[in-house]
């Protein structure tokens, strides 16, 4: 069965340096997002991405963040300055186009740790 | 504001005892319920889409259960497999067509054998 992938599964990085969270979709969706979940906290929406261009974004999307798909396979969160309160776990999520179809598939996270 | 809140949040059963876990939502224009599951440090995994009142969708020993203002995921009979995260999960409509999904706290659920 197709899954999305999440590399890496941990990063461990120092405040202040810059992460890139890597994500390949499932091949034939259309729909991409990031959400994050702080521990023991609800899964929060960070922002959605289509035709190659953000679709919506939330509040914590500021200008620390930004989405790409560089190429036909990869979707990547970048944090340009990370801070402590950066640390999460970070989904990556698809979905093909059309009623019906509006459910998520999630990978597995990228647990970022944030010193 | 469009909200999704989920109780209890914990729930501790013994194996074979039954009990059924609440969603309750307001949103204008719902277009589908989800409920997912999501084992620790796991990303969530889908286990129902619920579109209108009165629909029911079943699998092994979940039953979903929707109605105007709230949601039910009925568990029968759960084995300690079935302890996990249950979250409740809403798509809201954006203009052209985009969407975003809002998420409940969840109910952690613990089976006991």
């Amino acid at each position: 069965e197709p899954e999305v992938t999440q590399t890496p599964s941990h990063q461990v990085t120092q405040m202040g340096q810059e992460v890139i969270l890597r994500c390949v979709p499932i091949s034939n969706h259309l729909y991409f997002y990031w959400y994050r979940q702080i521990l023991g906290q609800k899964v929060e929406f960070l922002v959605s991405f289509y035709n190659n261009e953000i679709s919506e974004k939330s509040e914590i999307f500021d200008d620390q963040f930004s989405v790409e798909r560089p190429d036909g396979s990869n979707f990547t969160l970048k944090i340009r300055s990370t801070k402590l309160e950066d640390s999460a776990m970070y989904f990556c999520a698809s979905r093909f186009f059309g009623t019906g179809s509006e459910k998520l598939f999630f990978g597995s996270g990228t647990q970022l740790s944030v010193l | 504001e469009d909200q999704v809140t989920q109780s209890p949040e914990a729930l501790r059963l013994q194996e074979g005892e039954s009990s059924s876990l609440n969603c309750s939502y307001t949103v204008s224009g719902l277009r589908g319920l989800f409920w997912y599951r999501q084992d620790p440090g796991k990303g969530p995994e889908f286990l129902f889409t619920l579109y209108s009142a009165g629909e029911e969708k079943e699998k092994e020993r979940l039953k979903a259960t929707l109605t105007k203002k709230e949601s039910f995921l009925h568990i029968t009979a759960p084995k300690p497999e079935d302890s996990a995260t249950y979250l409740c999960a809403v798509p809201l409509a954006l203009s052209g067509g985009y969407q975003k999904v809002t998420f409940g706290i969840g109910t952690k659920l613990q089976v006991i054998p």
